[in-house]
């Protein structure tokens, strides 16, 4: 059984650039969690998304992010306009219910 | 979600048991204590969890004071792959918004050969 799987793995985006993170949960799970990791700092919660429904994007940006878990394929986190304060690693994580979250790799996102 | 304490930092030597705290002594009584480590740029790992009773499964053991205000997570053997930064998590078993998980500094774990 395939673990929770990210890529890419390392992206590298300009200023002002767009970038999309990509994530496939667990097979049969059906909960996708957000969380962003700053240099230095512990991971903070973003966005918790069920299959096509956002439930909770309290720990969203309130600009420029965004976040989607479609019928068919991965969890997308979408950053427009990327600034430097967006570098940062980015997981995801999957469960069947609100019980254990397991964890993916994560994206290592740096702007330049 | 009930705050942690971790002490910063521990070193333990290879091959011994590591016994890691968690002050939690605000813990109410549907909380249940999670434990998750992070080794040096990966995502973070499920280790253990309990509610009031110890737990054992092929990672660790947990042990929950009769309090439940504190508790230990144990590694019987480490290894050097252990040395990662363990954190210690509590939050309401299922249901409302107790899906975030809430990290902390956590505790450094260093075995040492």
């Amino acid at each position: 059984n395939a673990g929770v799987m990210q890529n890419p793995r390392h992206l590298v985006r300009r200023r002002g650039q767009e970038a999309r993170l990509r994530c496939s949960p667990m097979k049969g799970h059906s909960h996708v969690y957000w969380y962003r990791q700053l240099p230095e700092e512990g991971l903070k919660f973003m966005v918790y998304l069920q299959k096509e429904n956002i439930i909770d994007e309290s720990g969203m940006p309130k600009e420029r992010f965004s976040a989607e878990f479609p019928k068919e394929g991965p969890s997308i986190l979408r950053i427009q306009q990327v600034v430097r304060g967006d570098s940062a690693a980015y997981f995801c994580a999957s469960s069947v219910d609100s019980y254990e979250q397991y964890f993916g790799p994560g994206t290592r996102l740096t702007v330049t | 979600d009930a705050k942690t304490t971790q002490p910063t930092s521990m070193d333990c030597a290879e091959g011994r048991a590591a016994n890691l705290p968690c002050n939690h002594s605000t813990i109410s009584g549907n909380e249940y204590v999670y434990w998750y480590r992070q080794i040096h740029s990966q995502g973070p790992q499920y280790i253990i969890h309990g509610l009031k009773n110890n737990e054992t499964n092929e990672m660790a053991s947990l042990i929950i004071t009769e309090d439940r205000k504190s508790s230990t997570l144990i590694l019987p053997h480490a290894t050097l792959r252990d040395t990662a930064v363990y954190y210690c998590i509590v939050r309401v078993g299922n249901g409302g918004s107790n899906y975030k998980l809430t990290f902390g500094k956590g505790t450094l774990l260093t075995v040492n050969p």
